[in-house]
C-alpha cells in the first residue's frame, strides 16, 4: 500500500516569497490533516479536511496561510508571503475517518526561510 | 481539553538494556493514545496505539505500552534497546476530534 506522498521534500526561500506544498493521501483515506513541526517541538495541527469540506483551521494563520482539498484527494498548502518563523517541516497526513482512526504521516516537507 | 506530558525530553541508554519512555495524559473522556517515532529527517511512523482493548499493548519492534487509568500514564518501553531504536519518540492523545502531541523524548542508545 502507497503511503502519503509529499512534495517538494526541500525548499529554500527568501522571505516574503511564496512556496506551495502538495499531498496525495492514502488512497481511500477521507481525513487530511497539514501539521507544521518547528524544530524542536511536537506537531502542530494547521488544518483538517474531512472529503473537501474543512473541520479544524482555527490555528491556521489565514494571514499568510491557505490550503486547499479539491475534489476530497489531494491537498495543497499555500505560504504568501513567508516570514523566518515558518521555517519548519510541513507534514501531510491522512487517516479513513476523524474518530479513532490510524493517522498516517508522510515523510515532510521541509521549509528554509531566509 | 486534554493535554499530553512527555516527562523526559532526552533518555540515554546503553545499547542491551531496557528502554522506558515516560508519558502523562489529561483527557475528558475515554481517550485513544499512541506512540509515534520520527527518525531524522522522516515522516511520523506510528509504533503503537490503545483504543479501550487490552491495556498492555504491542508495537512494533519489540515496544510495547501499558494504559493505566488510576495513573493517567501511557509509559513506552523495550526489554533490550538496539541502536536502530536511536530517534524522537511522540506520545499523542486522541480525542473524537482531534490529536494532541507531546513535546518529545530524544532517546540516544550509547554503543
Amino acid at each position: 500500500e502507497a503511503g502519503v506522498a509529499q512534495s517538494p521534500r526541500y525548499k529554500i526561500i527568501e522571505k516574503r516569497q511564496s512556496v506551495a506544498f502538495w499531498c496525495n493521501p492514502i488512497s481511500g483515506h477521507a481525513t487530511l490533516y497539514w501539521y507544521q513541526q518547528i524544530l524542536g517541538q511536537g506537531p502542530k495541527l494547521l488544518i483538517q479536511f474531512q472529503n473537501n469540506g474543512v473541520v479544524d483551521d482555527s490555528q491556521l494563520p489565514k494571514d499568510r496561510f491557505s490550503a486547499e482539498r479539491l475534489k476530497g484527494v489531494d491537498s495543497t498548502l499555500k505560504i504568501q508571503p513567508a516570514k523566518l518563523e515558518d521555517s519548519a517541516v510541513y507534514l501531510c497526513a491522512s487517516s479513513l475517518d476523524q474518530i479513532l482512526g490510524t493517522i498516517y504521516f508522510g515523510e515532510g516537507s521541509w521549509l528554509t526561510v531566509v | 481539553a486534554q493535554s499530553v506530558t512527555q516527562l523526559d525530553s532526552h533518555v540515554s541508554v546503553s545499547e542491551g538494556t531496557p528502554v522506558l519512555l515516560r508519558c502523562n495524559y489529561s483527557s475528558s473522556y475515554s481517550p485513544s493514545l499512541f506512540w509515534y517515532v520520527q527518525h531524522p529527517n522522516k515522516g511520523l511512523q506510528l509504533l503503537l496505539k490503545y483504543t479501550s482493548a487490552a491495556t498492555l499493548v504491542k508495537g512494533i519492534n519489540g515496544f510495547e505500552a501499558e494504559f493505566k487509568k488510576s495513573e493517567t500514564s501511557f509509559h513506552l518501553t523495550k526489554p533490550s534497546a538496539h541502536m536502530s531504536d536511536a530517534a524522537e519518540y511522540f506520545c499523542v492523545v486522541s480525542d473524537w476530534e482531534k490529536l494532541t502531541f507531546g513535546t518529545g523524548t530524544r532517546l540516544t542508545i550509547i554503543p
